[in-house]
């Protein structure tokens, strides 16, 4: 899987948008990207998938640049629950196990 | 709901116990995985399973052994547990479909620590 690149930290306030982005220059025509989140003291868990249009789903959005070498997440109202480290990553064919990076840390201030 | 559970949330050991740790997933999944979990280090994959009695080795296999004996459980077995083996633990599963769009779905961790 191609690597992505995601800033350590980011903080938001409660109910205000959150946008969380990913570098991926070396992104594939095939890889779709993919995002999980992990609660804390819980395992990862999915959150959205796309491969060039945007995406949303009831959890977030997901906008891809035209290009695709770089994406975001969009978490619409951050509440105290979105409080997590959301990783991006990119897969080219299933069955492999995911490949996670460092991801980064969103913090909600109520 | 796809459901991954694992045996223990928390397990403590001594060093040079055999420690297995169980996962076992209700949807009929091809495919199991486990991955430890270290401050700084992220989730490294340790083994996989792409059917019963099958097994691939991960990233980090050494000090570790795996079992699939039936298609809903895969066991993680430490075969004489160190102190380096303090980690979480994540089980995941996920179906056999080769598609881009396969998502792996997580249990919620076993925090094991190694005295």
């Amino acid at each position: 899987d191609a690597k992505t690149t995601q800033p350590n930290s980011m903080e938001s306030n409660e109910e205000e948008p959150v946008h969380l982005p990913c570098n991926h220059s070396t992104i594939s025509g095939t890889d779709y990207i993919h995002w999980y989140r992990q609660l804390p003291s819980q395992g990862p868990e999915y959150v959205i998938h796309g491969l060039t249009s945007n995406v949303n789903n009831r959890m977030a959005s997901l906008a891809i640049a035209e290009d695709r070498k770089s994406s975001t997440l969009i978490l619409h109202r951050a509440t105290l629950r979105d409080a997590a480290v959301y990783y991006c990553i990119l897969r080219d064919y299933g069955n492999t196990p995911l490949v996670f990076g460092k991801g980064t840390r969103l913090s909600v201030i109520a | 709901d796809v459901k991954v559970t694992q045996s223990s949330r928390y397990l403590v050991k001594r060093t040079g116990e055999k420690v297995f740790l169980e996962c076992v997933q209700d949807m009929d999944h091809e495919n199991m995985f486990w991955y430890r979990q270290d401050p700084g280090l992220g989730l490294r994959l340790i083994y996989f399973s792409y059917d019963v009695k099958m097994k691939e080795k991960g990233d980090i296999p050494e000090g570790y052994s795996v079992s699939r004996e039936k298609k809903e459980r895969f066991s993680l077995i430490l075969e004489s547990a160190s102190t380096n083996q303090t980690s979480m633990y994540l089980c995941a599963s996920s179906t056999s479909l080769a598609t881009h769009q396969e998502t792996q779905y997580f249990g919620p961790g076993t925090r094991l620590l190694v005295l």
